[in-house]
Parts: C-alpha cells; structure tokens; sequence
C-alpha cells in the first residue's frame, strides 16, 4: 500500500511565524502535491512536483513556497503564516503518467 | 461555473439501500475519473478511477462515467453505517493536472 505520511496532524502557529509542513512518501513516486481543503471550497492545488528539485505553481500558490531536495520529500512553506491560512493542508503523491493520486491523512492548521 | 459540480449534500440513507452519488463536469478534455473516500480527519482514499465512458465495478462499488452527457456516478449497493464519510468525484484530462467535486457527505442510518 502506498504510505504518504504528514508529519503533524494538528499545528497551531501566530501569524508572521514561517510555517513548515513537511510529507513523506514510501512509493517511490515522482510526482508530489500539496493542497489545502476548505469547506465549501473543496481541494485547492497549492504546488507540485515532477522531480527532485522542479516545482510548479497550482492554482493558489500566493504567500507559500515548496522545496523538494530528495524524491520521497516534498515540504510546503509558508513564509508568513496569515489567518487566511488556516486551513487543511493534504499532501499526495502518484506515479508518473495518468495515475491517480494518493493522500495523506493531512495537516490541520491553524493561524492566530 | 466550476469545471467539476458535485451535490455537498449530506444524503442519508437506511442501511442497506442503493446509494447513487453524482456529479457533473464541464471540460470535454477530461478523460481520467476518480472517486475519493474521505472519512472526518483523514485524507481521501482513492476507491475508484476509470478512463473514459463506460462501467467500473469493484465489490459494492460502481463507477459509471457518461462521457456524452458529461456526467459521473457512484453506486454503492448494500450501505453500511462504515459507508458514513464524504465522497469527493475528481477529473483529469491528463498531465497530472486534477480537478476535484467539493464533496458530498453520505450518513448511512443503522
């Protein structure tokens, strides 16, 4: 089974604080992502990966950044948390090609 | 308008009834369908994924995908109270690239 681990499930931060969330993946996939989920709003594309030390923009990527320095890494950065931020962070990985992607259990995060 | 329209619900149902969630899409390059499992504080389990039109069964589990009327289906026969979760319908037209339902929310009643 594929693991994609997340390294906190609950985070509380202040707001200015730079924020690391940080996943791991045991599939050897090269493919990395990261979303935040919102009610109402459901999954929003922050960032992703196609390998080791590439990265692209989604749909929402103003006010984080990501770093991806080994293939089974791929950390998400906020570089000045703000309230809008909080939000459920869920990283996923997959397979080159057409293969769908597989989820963490998520970073619940909370600004204040 | 949203590239992928799902119902956020919640649906309930008496257990052990045919449970049919939908959703609609608007983008003819989709081509890959997902249906994801997400139960309260967990991420989404991928319970399904076909390509193109046409059938999918996996044990209670059927997606169906009506690529002419751009319309994408659940089934799931014989409910279970462990059915209870939020299901999210996701569609790519390749390259990665996933769109995603916000998500309805199923109550299956004992």
């Amino acid at each position: 089974d594929v693991k994609v681990t997340q390294s906190s499930r609950y985070l509380v931060k202040r707001t200015g604080e730079k924020v690391f969330l940080e996943c791991v993946q045991d599939m050897d996939h090269e493919n990395m992502f990261w979303y935040r989920q919102d009610p109402g709003l459901g999954l929003r594309l922050i960032y992703f990966s196609y390998d080791v030390k590439m990265k692209e923009k989604g749909d929402i990527p103003e006010g984080y950044s990501v770093s991806r320095e080994k293939k089974e890494r791929f950390s998400l950065i906020l570089e000045s948390a703000s309230t809008n931020q909080t939000s459920m962070y869920l990283c996923a990985s997959s397979k080159p090609g057409n293969q769908p992607q597989h989820f963490g259990d998520g970073t619940r995060l909370s600004i204040l | 308008q949203k590239e992928v329209e799902q119902d956020p619900g919640p649906l309930s149902v008496p257990e052990g009834a045919i449970v049919s969630l939908n959703c609609t899409y608007s983008n003819s390059a989709f081509q890959y369908f997902m249906w994801y499992r997400q139960y309260s504080r967990k991420g989404p389990e991928l319970l399904m994924y076909t390509y193109s039109s046409g059938n999918k069964e996996d044990g209670r589990f059927t997606a169906q995908v009506d690529k002419s009327s751009k319309y994408i289906s659940l089934f799931i026969r014989d409910s279970q109270p462990s059915d209870s979760a939020t299901y999210l319908c996701a569609a790519s037209g390749g390259y990665q690239k996933v769109t995603f339902g916000i998500g309805t929310k199923l109550q299956v009643i004992p």
